[in-house]
């Protein structure tokens, strides 16, 4: 089955830089890929997602970007506010139509 | 429209107790499904239901079972409570159960302590 990873585990940024959190999928089958965010005491909600016949989407201060042929997808968020820290949880669905999420990143803001 | 609703929101249990977590959702969505969340172990999806009347297993299914009968609701049940099962549960359901761009939306959790 598909296996997704991403990195790096824990993220610190000042408020107003950029984060970046990329993850890996092992699937060449998969053909969407969607990114959760999940506020303590939350359950995820989707923020921003891509298919695979599109290399980047934007949505405000937040974009996606994909890379097929290395199996990789970031999500970039520009001027990080307080209110961006959270756990953000990437997936992808792969050729079975099963959503394989990756372990979560946790991201700090430090105002 | 209340989107995902799971209920208790916290629960102990004593080691070999059963009980069932209540999910219900009032988007007439196909596709119903129960995950854990540990942690470092991401999400991990146990049981799931693309319709009334049908459902399969997932990655993690040992100890619980599901059941659809209505569109609306699909319970989780665990059946010998085990501390193994200490997690945060999270139920979640899509509008199609195939196909890209096929959001997923999650209940707010119940969290589970098994003594």
């Amino acid at each position: 089955g598909e296996n997704v990873e991403q990195h790096p585990s824990t993220l610190s940024v000042q408020e107003g830089d950029s984060a970046v959190i990329k993850c890996t999928y092992s699937d060449s089958a998969s053909n969407y890929f969607p990114w959760y965010k999940q506020e303590l005491g939350k359950g995820p909600q989707l923020i921003i997602d891509i298919r695979s016949n599109v290399g980047e989407k934007k949505d405000q201060r937040i974009a996606v970007t994909l890379n097929k042929t290395a199996k990789h997808f970031s999500l970039h968020i520009t001027e990080t506010q307080p209110e961006d820290s959270a756990v953000y949880f990437c997936a992808a669905l792969d050729g079975n139509n099963r959503l394989a999420f990756g372990k979560g990143n946790q991201v700090v803001v430090i105002p | 429209n209340a989107g995902v609703t799971q209920t208790p929101k916290f629960q102990v249990l004593k080691t070999g107790q059963s009980m069932t977590l209540q999910c219900a959702q009032d988007m007439n969505h196909e596709y119903m499904s129960w995950y854990r969340q540990d942690p470092g172990m991401g999400l991990r999806l146990i049981h799931y239901s693309v319709g009334a009347g049908i459902t399969d297993q997932g990655e993690v299914p040992n100890g619980y079972n599901v059941s659809r009968s209505t569109t609306e609701d699909f319970p989780l049940r665990l059946l010998s409570a085990a501390p193994s099962q200490t997690s945060v549960y999270f139920c979640a359901s899509s509008y199609r159960y195939r196909g890209a761009g096929n959001t997923i939306y999650f209940g707010e959790g119940s969290w589970l302590t098994v003594v």
